[in-house]
This record gives structure tokens, sequence and C-alpha cells, in this order.
């Protein structure tokens, strides 16, 4: 079966320190790979996407970076840590169904990221 | 940008009341899709819309996308408090296909 795993659950770091969160994926080959941020009072937003290894595109300049050192994982790390870079972390998955050209979409359970 | 529009925000119902929330856009939408969202956690996948009228259900759940394909209601019947939570739709973009941009969210309250 399917399955995506990200951790840690949540995660406390002091401004200025660094960061890595890493989410792995199972039972699929190339998915496409995403890492979405919810900040409070916000929607979903997209900030990687990944459509195979070394191969990350960013959707908003900020203080994160991503990569794709293997097929099914996906890591997104800091050098130093804002205070705005608190939010939930959702990493995703996707593979196109059938011939219609239709993407599936399959999120992780999140991490809660504090910045204090 | 948010182009993806979401209402209400929140919406508090009492049990066995229905409700709908609206999505809409301003661009064609190439595939809609609706999640529900406890607080703190993952997605979770409710229903899927490509076709411009076309109309699904889930258990209490309707989930229609219009003719134009640029608005989308989600239509819960005889609301429940295990309906509560957050609803966010989301969309693929024609010219890019294979990145799903949200809405806002909608947060649903049911009181007993």
């Amino acid at each position: 079966s399917q399955t995506i795993h990200q951790w840690p659950a949540t995660l406390v770091q002091p401004v200025g320190s660094p960061l890595s969160l890493e989410c792995t994926v199972e039972g699929t080959s190339n998915p496409n790979l995403y890492w979405y941020r919810q900040a409070a009072g916000r929607g979903l937003q997209l900030l990687f996407y990944s459509v195979g290894i070394g191969q990350i595109s960013s959707e908003v300049p900020q203080n994160l970076s991503a990569s794709r050192p293997q097929d099914r994982q996906f890591i997104l790390s800091s050098k130093k840590l804002l205070l705005s870079d608190s939010g939930f972390y959702l990493c995703a998955w996707s593979v196109v169904l059938g011939s219609a050209g239709v993407y599936g979409y399959t999120f992780g359970s999140g991490t809660r990221l504090t910045v204090v | 940008s948010q182009e993806l529009e979401q209402s209400p925000q929140s919406l508090i119902v009492q049990e066995g009341k229905n409700l709908t929330i609206n999505c809409t856009s301003s661009k064609t939408l190439y595939g809609l899709y609706w999640y529900k969202q406890k607080y703190g956690e993952g997605l979770i996948f409710l229903m899927m819309l490509q076709k411009g009228g076309e109309e699904k259900s889930h258990e209490k759940i309707t989930a229609k996308l219009d003719e134009k394909k640029q608005q989308s209601s989600l239509h819960i019947t005889a609301s429940q408090p295990s309906h509560a939570g957050i609803y966010l739709c989301g969309a693929d973009r024609g010219s890019t296909l294979g990145r799903l941009y949200f809405g806002r969210g909608t947060q649903l309250t049911v009181w007993p």
C-alpha cells in the first residue's frame, strides 16, 4: 500500500537554529513530492515541489530550502530559523491517475514547528 | 496570492442542520479537490471533481462543480459533530497540472 511518513510530529526550535524535516514515501515510484506550510489564519501554501531526484522548484521566496536525495525522500531545511517560519508543515505526494491526466494527492500527518 | 476563494471563513451550525461551503476561482479549474482537516492533523481526501456539472456524494457529503468549472460547493446534510473540522478546497491549474493550490479553508463547528 502507498503510505507517507513525516517526522517529527512537533518541534520547538530557537531562532537562528537549523532545521531538517524529513518525508518518505512508500509503495510508489517517481512521485511528485511537495512541501506545504499552514500558518495560523491562512490556508495551505505550496512551498516546494519536485518531479524527480535533485529537481526542486520553489513557489515562494523564503528562508527555507528543499532537497530530494532519493526518489522517495524529500527534506525541508533551513540554516537559520526565523520566528516567521513557525507553522504546520505538510509533505505530500502525487501520481497521475489513469489516462485522463488527473492527479491524486496524499498528505502526511504534518509537523508543528514553533520557533521561539 | 490566493486564487481560490472559500466562503464562509467559519461556520457554526446546530447538529442536524444542513450547510454549504463554496469555493470560487477566477480561472478555469482542471481538477477541484475537497479535503477535511482536524486541527493539527493531515488532510483527509473527500472528493475530486473534474468535469463541468459533475456531482459526487459520499455518505452525507455532496460536492458539485459548475458547468463553467469555476465554482464548487460542498453540501453536508444533517450535520453531526463528527463533521467538525476545517474544509479545504484545492485546485490544479490548467497550465501547471500536478501542483495543488488551496483556498484559506472553512472552519466548521457543529454543536449538539
